[in-house]
């Protein structure tokens, strides 16, 4: 069964330090996603993705992140300057369409540390 | 504004006991509903779906969920509980939009005794 896969699956970095989390959506799908889970809290969402822009974002999506497909497979999320609040579980997702009710597909997950 | 809330962070069940994870959503225009479950380690798995077909709506391993719209909830139930139902479960809600993003609860935690 296809799959949305993630590297890495835990990185530990340095306040300050910029983080490149990578994902690989299911090949034939279109809608890219990436979610965040702050131990002990809800996922949130952080970014949907659609024919190379944004198509949507939420507030916690600021100037400190960006996303990029920057080949026809990997889909990938940057954060500059990480602080010790970016400590979470990323998960990368991707839909065959961006229609209300298509199911989603989530990765395992990248497990950030921010020290 | 829409929302979804999970009643109870953590249930507990015997092994063989009836499964009832509750959910409830808030909007004003009709919504489309998920369970996913996250054992450890691991990712987020869809379990099953309503999408405004059937109210009662069955799911991998055993589980459905009816969405009852007089009183906005979409509860998850098992019949019996099994040792390998441990793990967290968040109820999520889509709306008609042209990205398909996600809402989760808080999630609950399923604690399966022996």
């Amino acid at each position: 069964e296809p799959e949305v896969t993630q590297t890495p699956s835990h990185q530990v970095t340095q306040m300050g330090q910029e983080v490149i989390l990578r994902c690989v959506p299911i090949s034939n799908h279109l809608y890219f996603y990436w979610y965040r889970q702050i131990l002990g809290q809800k996922v949130e969402f952080l970014v949907s993705f659609y024919n190379n822009e944004i198509s949507e974002k939420s507030e916690i999506f600021d100037d400190q992140f960006s996303v990029e497909r920057p080949d026809g497979s990997n889909f990938t999320l940057k954060i500059r300057s990480t602080k010790l609040e970016d400590s979470a579980m990323y998960f990368c997702a991707s839909g065959s369409t961006g229609m209300a009710g298509n199911t989603i597909y989530f990765g395992e997950g990248s497990w950030l540390t921010v020290v | 504004a829409q929302s979804v809330t999970q009643l109870g962070s953590h249930v507990s069940v015997s092994e063989g006991a009836l499964v009832l994870l509750r959910c409830n959503y808030s909007s004003s225009v009709p919504p489309y509903l998920f369970w996913y479950v996250q054992y450890p380690n691991q990712g987020l798995q869809l379990l099953l779906k309503y999408t405004s077909a059937a109210t009662l709506v069955k799911g991998i391993n055993g589980f459905e969920a009816e969405f009852k719209k007089s009183e906005t909830s979409f509860h998850l139930t098992k019949p019996s509980a099994h040792m390998s139902d441990a793990a967290e479960y968040f109820c999520a809600v889509t709306f008609s939009s042209n990205t398909g993003k996600l809402i989760f609860g808080q999630g609950t935690t399923l604690q399966v005794k022996p």
